[in-house]
């Protein structure tokens, strides 16, 4: 059973520039979450993907966004890096759930450590 | 939004000792994980339990819905055990999961 898949693994980047991080969910699920950790603290929700729309978003600017493809993996795109927007970037997979019902476990990736310089 | 506290933010233990960690969180949940991440940075499942208890090898999890916390129990505890423990919790009608700051755990042989 393949579990979440992340790449790249390393990211280094110059600040001002974009940069494009990808997604494979677990086998069996179809809605991806971001999330993003930066050193010494707990991941932030960034915005989570269902049947290819953003579902819910957390709060982040705009520079921030993200695609979910038929196969259900998923794209993190960040424009115009910051040396702030250093972290480490984890995508986590899950069963949709319900809105105000039932909500399944999350399964994270290795997640893609991004340095901006 | 909702908040998610840890305690404690740091425990030091000798090898073969046990723990308890706590998490109290501010609103009605409908998920609630327990994760460890390991020096790379990946996230391990321990426990889902949005309630009741679980139990898995020498650790074992306890979610009291209605008070608001949970607690993660590590017995016997083993260096192997080191790392960051995080909660983490979905409110009820949201899809956002909120995280604590973290245990930070060092178990010395």
């Amino acid at each position: 059973d393949a579990g979440v898949t992340q790449s790249p693994t390393h990211l280094i980047k110059t600040r001002g520039q974009q940069v494009t991080l990808r997604c494979s969910p677990k086998s069996g699920h179809d809605t991806v979450s971001w999330y993003q950790q930066a050193l010494g603290q707990g991941p932030q929700f960034i915005f989570q993907y269902y049947e290819e729309e953003e579902r819910q978003r957390g709060n982040f600017p705009d520079r921030f966004s993200g695609h979910q493809f038929p196969n259900y993996s998923s794209e993190l795109n960040v424009n115009a890096l910051l040396l702030g927007d250093s972290a480490l970037y984890l995508c986590a997979s899950s069963l949709p759930g319900l809105a105000g019902g039932r909500s399944y476990e999350q399964y994270f990736g290795p997640g893609t450590r991004l340095t901006v310089t | 939004g909702i908040q998610v506290e840890q305690s404690p933010p740091d425990l030091i233990l000798q090898e073969g000792a046990n723990s308890t960690l706590r998490c109290n969180f501010s609103d009605s949940v409908n998920n609630l994980q327990w994760f460890h991440q390991n020096p790379w940075g990946q996230l391990i499942n321990l426990f889902y339990i949005p309630s009741g208890t679980k139990q898995n090898g020498r650790l074992s999890a306890t979610t009291v819905a209605t008070e608001r916390y949970s607690l993660l129990y590590i017995s016997s505890s083993q260096t192997t055990d080191s790392g960051v423990y995080f909660c983490a919790v979905e409110r009820s009608g949201n899809n956002d999961m909120r995280f604590g700051a973290g245990t930070r755990l060092t178990v010395k042989p």
